[in-house]
């Protein structure tokens, strides 16, 4: 069964401090994809970014980077410039394929972010 | 179109009262997933349906649990003889089909928070 683990179950920053969320999960699968989403506090999941296993090449985008490395099952998510509007619970996922053609979903128990002005 | 609608997004009820959610997703997507999530832990699957067909459903799902999809757009989750412990936040997400962009990537919509009494 797979699994995802967020041990850290609440950060708080000032402004402007950079961020790192950790992320570390199991699978016996060879083929999966990684995803963060974020859940500010009106509820709704935002997806972040999608990663698949085959590709270990890190991510930017403005203030968000992903660093993915296999070898210790991590995908940890850094966020440069803290802002205000960061603040939100930030959930990393485990996809694996099953025969009825569903992605299978498995959330971490979630890292929640303040951000102090 | 505006994404996943999820109606209500509140409901308080009596213990032993049903209940039943509503979900609208996006219209070409032909995956629809339920997922619940209670406080300070990560959505869990629920149920799984390709077009009108429900193809997976989670142990979770007990018997009191009910959710249809009848014409492969809206579906509906319906909740008999609640009790309290169904207090949460009830999740739907929508995916494109196989093999198009963006398939492995849930869209999730605000939720419909359950409070039972």
């Amino acid at each position: 069964a797979q699994k995802v683990t967020q041990a850290q179950t609440e950060i708080s920053v000032v402004e402007k401090e950079d961020v790192t969320l950790d992320c570390v999960y199991e699978t016996r699968d060879t083929t999966y994809y990684l995803f963060w989403y974020k859940q500010p506090p009106s509820g709704e999941l935002v997806f972040l970014i999608r990663r698949n296993s085959f590709d270990e090449q890190n991510e930017i985008s403005g203030r968000y980077s992903w660093n993915f490395q296999k070898s210790t099952s991590s995908f940890n998510f850094t966020i440069t410039a803290s802002q205000v509007v960061d603040s939100a619970v930030y959930f990393c996922a485990l996809s694996e394929f099953m025969d009825t053609g569903r992605r299978a979903l498995t959330f971490g128990s979630g890292t929640r972010l303040q951000v102090q002005p | 179109d505006t994404g996943v609608s999820q109606d209500p997004r509140h409901k308080i009820t009596k213990r032993g009262q049903n209940v039943t959610f509503r979900c609208d997703p996006i219209s070409e997507h032909n995956r629809l997933y339920w997922y619940r999530q209670t406080l300070g832990q990560g959505p869990e699957f629920l149920t799984y349906f390709q077009n009108e067909a429900q193809l997976e459903k989670s142990r979770l799902l007990s018997d009191r649990f009910s959710a249809e999809r009848p014409k492969g757009s809206f579906s509906t989750l319906e909740i008999q003889r609640t009790e309290q412990g169904d207090s949460a936040m009830y999740l739907c997400a929508s995916s494109p089909r196989q093999g198009t962009a963006g398939a492995n990537v849930l869209t999730f919509g605000a939720g419909s928070r359950l409070t039972v009494l």
